[in-house]
């Protein structure tokens, strides 16, 4: 079966540079989240999208913007990387009002490096 | 404020023994949803098992079970005849009715052969 997509899988980056996130949610889900794991650190929600509207919004910084396409995908848009940027950034899809029922799929994350 | 709080930051367990993670939460929603997730040395999210807090059953995916304790704000994971790749790392995770995940802080779980 068919899986959330992430790319690139692992990015470098040196501070202050720009990065952009991609995400490919499983065919035919709507909805889009992205959650932020630092490192030994539980993921933490950023944002969503149902739509391509944005639907829910987390502890996601100004230098950091989002949005869903007409197919969409999603893509995650980093502004001046600072060293504490460097994590695992999840992205996970669902269909509608079904993420209430556990039927959020995550895909195997995005590791940035900010040196 | 709507938390989720997981007090046991590393578990062992010998192979095909059973051990119980901890997980306690707070919130005033009456409707919510609760999750066990493992991640692996692969970083990859996986869903263990989900529990509706409308429902008083404990659910129940094959080795795993829950103890959800409504009342007490309480959701135990309990691992039966613990597996060498049931080594991970475990999330305790809620949806508190506005579809985002909120998570515990973890609890690294570690099999003796």
């Amino acid at each position: 079966a068919a899986g959330v997509i992430q790319s690139p899988r692992h990015l470098i980056k040196e501070k202050r540079e720009t990065a952009t996130l991609k995400c490919y949610p499983i065919p035919r889900h709507d909805t889009v989240y992205w959650y932020q794991q630092g490192p030994g650190q539980d993921p933490q929600f950023l944002i969503s999208f149902y739509e391509k509207m944005q639907s829910d919004k987390g502890s996601i910084p100004d230098r950091f913007s989002a949005q869903q396409f007409s197919d969409y995908h999603s893509e995650l848009n980093m502004s001046s990387l600072e060293l504490g940027d460097s994590a695992l950034y999840f992205c996970a899809s669902s269909l509608g009002g079904l993420a209430a029922l556990g039927e959020q799929y995550f895909g195997p994350g995005t590791r940035l490096t900010v040196t | 404020a709507q938390t989720v709080t997981q007090s046991q930051p590393e578990m062992s367990v010998q192979e095909a023994e059973t051990v119980t993670l901890s997980c306690t939460y707070d919130t005033s929603e009456s409707d919510y949803y609760l999750f066990w997730y493992k991640q692996p040395p692969s970083r990859q999210m996986i869903l263990v098992i989900r529990q509706e807090a409308y429902k008083q059953q404990n659910a129940t995916e094959n080795r795993f079970s829950v103890n959800f304790q409504k009342a007490a704000k309480s959701f135990s994971l309990k691992i039966s005849d613990s597996q060498l790749g049931d080594a991970a790392m475990y999330f305790c995770g809620a949806n508190f009715g506005n579809e985002k995940l909120t998570f515990g802080t973890g609890t690294r779980l570690t099999i003796i052969p």
